[in-house]
Formats: structure tokens, C-alpha cells, sequence
């Protein structure tokens, strides 16, 4: 059982480019999660999907964009990456939103 | 004020040593309670939920003042695998989990 699955682990852009951040998870979850964590900031919720078809922002979303292609993957897009979006990008999902997240490994993002 | 605050440490405790974490909320209509451990470059896992009676796993202890408005986690007889980032998690009915930026542990032999 892989879990959630986050693709890629590492990856460098220069400002203004644009990038798509993979997330899937096997475990038949409704809701996913996407999470950035920055020193000092702890976790903050950029956007969330309580189930298949949905979507909602969170506490941070300017500048994403995310798709729910399906039940098992979630994805998080940067149309034009800015300096200010260098961080590690978590993934999570739960069976149900009052249900226990399960996290990805983490994407480390730098934009310079 | 943050909705979720920790003290951020470090903790700094010898093996065998028990150690106790706080961590208060300010939204009284918070439903569930969590605490998370994320090592180092590593993403958080769930290490207990936290239950209005108590609930004890282990070394581990997590308790519930509602009064308060804070939740504790106690790690008895620490390890050197304890060494972690402690993450207090509340949530309320139809938000998703709101994270406190975490309590530094680092045991030492």
C-alpha cells in the first residue's frame, strides 16, 4: 500500500514559470488536501477537495489553481511561480473531512 | 491571535526523562483535537487523537481541558527516536484541521 504519493519530490523553477504538483493516494479516500509549510509558519491550507468533484480554497490559495481529476488524485498547479511560493508542498487525504489526514512525502519547491 | 499556539522550544530532555507539551486554542466551538509528530524533513504522521476523558498509548499521554481551552501531550521515559516536532491539531465542524507550528523535542543520551 503506497499511501499518498507526491510527485516530484525536488524541483527548482525561475520566476514565472509554471509547474504542476502531483498527488495520489490509494487508500479509496473522499477529501484531499493540498498544505504548504514554511519555516517558522507552520502548516496552512492552500486548497482541499472534500470529494470527488469538488474543490474549496483555504487559507492561502492565491496563486494555485487545483484539479480533482478523480477519486485518487488531487493536483496542485503554479501558474507563474513567484519567489514567494518556495516551500515544501504537502499533500494529505482522509476518508472524510472529520476523519484522520494522511500525509505525502512532500514536494521541496524553490523559485528563484 | 493564532487559533492554535504552541510553545516552540526546543525541549531539550536526557533519556528516560517525561516531558510535557501544551498547546491552547481560542475557538471554543473546536471539535476534535490531534496531536501530529513530523520529523525532521519528513512529513507529519498522526501520533494520537486526543479524546475528552484522556486517552494514554503507550509513553504517551494526551489530555483535554475544554474549560481551558488547551490540550497536553506527556511522553514518559523518553527515547532518542522521540526527538521530533510535536504538532497540535484542532478542528471544528466543516473547517479542515487548523496545525499550531509545532513543539521542538531533543532527546540526548
Amino acid at each position: 500500500n503506497a499511501g499518498v504519493t507526491q510527485t516530484p519530490k525536488f524541483q527548482v523553477l525561475k520566476t514565472g514559470q509554471s509547474m504542476t504538483l502531483q498527488c495520489a493516494q490509494d487508500m479509496n479516500h473522499n477529501s484531499m488536501y493540498w498544505y504548504r509549510q514554511d519555516p517558522g509558519m507552520g502548516l496552512r491550507l492552500i486548497y482541499y477537495s472534500a470529494s470527488e468533484g469538488t474543490t474549496d480554497k483555504g487559507e492561502v490559495p492565491n496563486g494555485y489553481n487545483v484539479s480533482r481529476l478523480n477519486k485518487r488524485e488531487f493536483s496542485l498547479r503554479l501558474e507563474s511561480a513567484a519567489p514567494s511560493q518556495t516551500s515544501v508542498y504537502f499533500c494529505a487525504s482522509a476518508r472524510g473531512s472529520q476523519e484522520t489526514q494522511y500525509f505525502g512525502p512532500g514536494t521541496r519547491l524553490l523559485v528563484l | 491571535r493564532k487559533e492554535v499556539e504552541q510553545d516552540p522550544g526546543p525541549f531539550n530532555v536526557p533519556e528516560g526523562a517525561t516531558v510535557a507539551f501544551n498547546c491552547t486554542y481560542s475557538n471554543s466551538a473546536s471539535q476534535s483535537f490531534f496531536w501530529y509528530r513530523q520529523d525532521c524533513r519528513k512529513e507529519p504522521k498522526l501520533l494520537m487523537s486526543v479524546y475528552s476523558s484522556g486517552n494514554e498509548d503507550g509513553r504517551f499521554t494526551a489530555q483535554l481541558n475544554r474549560a481551558s481551552q488547551y490540550i497536553s501531550l506527556l511522553i514518559r521515559d523518553s527515547k532518542l527516536s522521540d526527538s521530533a516536532t510535536y504538532l497540535c491539531v484542532v478542528k471544528r465542524a466543516g473547517t479542515a484541521l487548523i496545525f499550531g507550528k509545532g513543539t521542538t523535542l531533543s532527546v540526548s543520551s
